[in-house]
């Protein structure tokens, strides 16, 4: 159980396209998402928070203008990185929990995205 | 300020030998602790949690770790590794009784390279 999917899981494109990343929760209830980025070598760093049927809470630093996040449903958040630039590159994560604060966050496989 | 650390960031083991990943953490507030394994270009997997009871905590693949709340340390342990153990490894904590969403902190993450 608490199987989260992303896709994709690998995106290259040109500078200046946009790219949206889906995170979906197969087979539980997710009141809240988290997106993560993690740059070679490093660890996870929290973009944002995102509950569902509100607005994201995005992380000091993070332009969210720039980086797009809905959660329209239970089971359903997206990322868009509008116009994206060779730095937007990196590996994006991310993750599901089910309504309490207890219950650990559940991590989709990641998606590699280069942009050239 | 709450933070985690993992001091080593690489820990070379033998085959079938014992392992310790160490982990601590910075806090004057009750915590939820968790560890997650993170193969390479894939998400972050649930090792085990701690969120009370029991500081002996057993998870999956023969893990386990003890929270020491006198040393706020959150090691984990494996008795004997194999290769498939290769992999990074991540402490996380999370703060529920401090408001901003119970996210989690994560600490740097150790590699665990097991030799033959």
């Amino acid at each position: 159980g608490a199987v989260v999917s992303q896709h994709p899981s690998r995106v290259i494109c040109k500078s200046g396209t946009s790219v949206k990343i889906e995170c979906r929760s197969l087979d539980f209830q997710a009141t809240t998402m988290f997106w993560y980025r993690q740059f070679p070598k490093k660890s996870l760093m929290l973009m944002a928070t995102s509950n569902e049927g509100s607005k994201a809470t995005y992380e000091q630093g993070v332009e969210k203008d720039k980086f797009l996040i809905n959660h329209a449903s239970l089971t359903l958040s997206t990322l868009t990185v509008t116009s994206a630039h060779p730095e937007d590159s990196s590996f994006y994560i991310c993750s599901a929990r089910a309504g309490v604060s207890n219950q650990p966050q559940h991590f989709g496989d990641g998606t590699r995205l280069s942009i050239l | 300020a709450q933070s985690v650390t993992q001091l080593d960031s690489q820990v070379p083991v033998f085959e079938e030998a014992p392992v310790e990943l160490r982990c601590n953490y910075s806090s004057s507030v009750s915590v939820y602790l968790f560890w997650y394994v993170q193969y390479p270009n894939q998400g972050l997997q649930l090792l085990l949690k701690y969120l009370s009871g029991s500081t002996l905590v057993k998870g999956i693949n023969g893990f386990e770790a003890e929270f020491n709340k006198s040393q706020t340390s959150f090691h984990l342990r494996k008795p004997s590794v194999h290769i498939s153990d290769t992999a990074e490894y991540f402490c996380a904590v999370s703060f529920p009784f401090t408001g901003g969403g119970n996210k989690l902190t994560f600490g740097t993450g150790t590699q665990l390279k097991v030799e033959l």
